[in-house]
């Protein structure tokens, strides 16, 4: 059981390349969200999905695109990178609807020069 | 807006002494509140969890419960190893929200033997 998995693990880009990380996971999870963590702020949701062809934005949505189009997977696009955006980004998935416990992906991180 | 917020950190503590991590929450509603670890170079895992007042969360010998009238969910452990060295993280949801998670910023705790 592979549980929720994220490539690539680390990630360097120039300021404006684009790029995508993936997201994927085999518990046949309905909710799945893309998170970034930054020093001394903890974990800040970027985009949240319900089930499949359903996404929304969280707290901190702006440069980032996402998409479901199947159930198990999740991927997070960054369309023009920005230093501000040098960050470990984790992909989290559960069932939806509830208190349900939510399983982390070994995370990716990315810097941006 | 709903916020988790955890005690000032890096902590350091010798091995078998006591833990308080201290957690205060601000909500609308009623929420169910988290504790989640983070080891070195790995995803998030959840450590514990309480989803009405009064309850007590426990896992691996740590215990919070849920105190509606102090808005609060601290993490205890009567005797640290220095393998609980790691971030840990207090987190909320609301019903209202589904599975969205609300994070505080962490506190780093270290295990010296």
């Amino acid at each position: 059981n592979a549980g929720v998995t994220q490539t690539p693990k680390f990630q360097v880009l120039k300021t404006g390349q684009s790029m995508t990380l993936q997201c994927a996971q085999d518990m046949n999870h309905e909710y799945m969200s893309w998170y970034r963590q930054d020093p001394g702020m903890g974990l800040r949701l970027i985009h949240y999905s319900v089930g499949a062809g359903i996404t929304d934005q969280g707290e901190v949505p702006n440069g980032y695109n996402v998409s479901r189009s199947t159930t198990e997977d999740f991927p997070l696009r960054l369309l023009s990178a920005a230093p501000s955006q040098t960050s470990v980004y984790f992909c989290a998935s559960s069932y939806a609807g509830g208190p349900y416990e939510q399983y982390f992906g070994p995370g990716t991180r990315l810097t941006v020069t | 807006g709903d916020s988790v917020t955890q005690m000032e950190g890096p902590v350091t503590l010798s091995e078998e002494a006591f833990l308080t991590i201290n957690c205060t929450y601000t909500a609308t509603g009623y929420p169910s509140l988290f504790w989640y670890v983070q080891y070195p170079g790995e995803g998030l895992q959840l450590l514990l969890k309480a989803t009405k007042a009064d309850d007590k969360g426990s896992n691996k010998g740590f215990e919070a419960t849920y105190r509606k009238e102090t808005t609060s969910f601290h993490l205890e452990k009567g005797s640290v190893q220095v393998s609980d060295s790691a971030v840990y993280f207090c987190a909320l949801s609301l019903e209202t929200s589904g599975s969205r998670l609300t994070f505080g910023e962490g506190t780093q705790l270290t295990v010296n033997p």
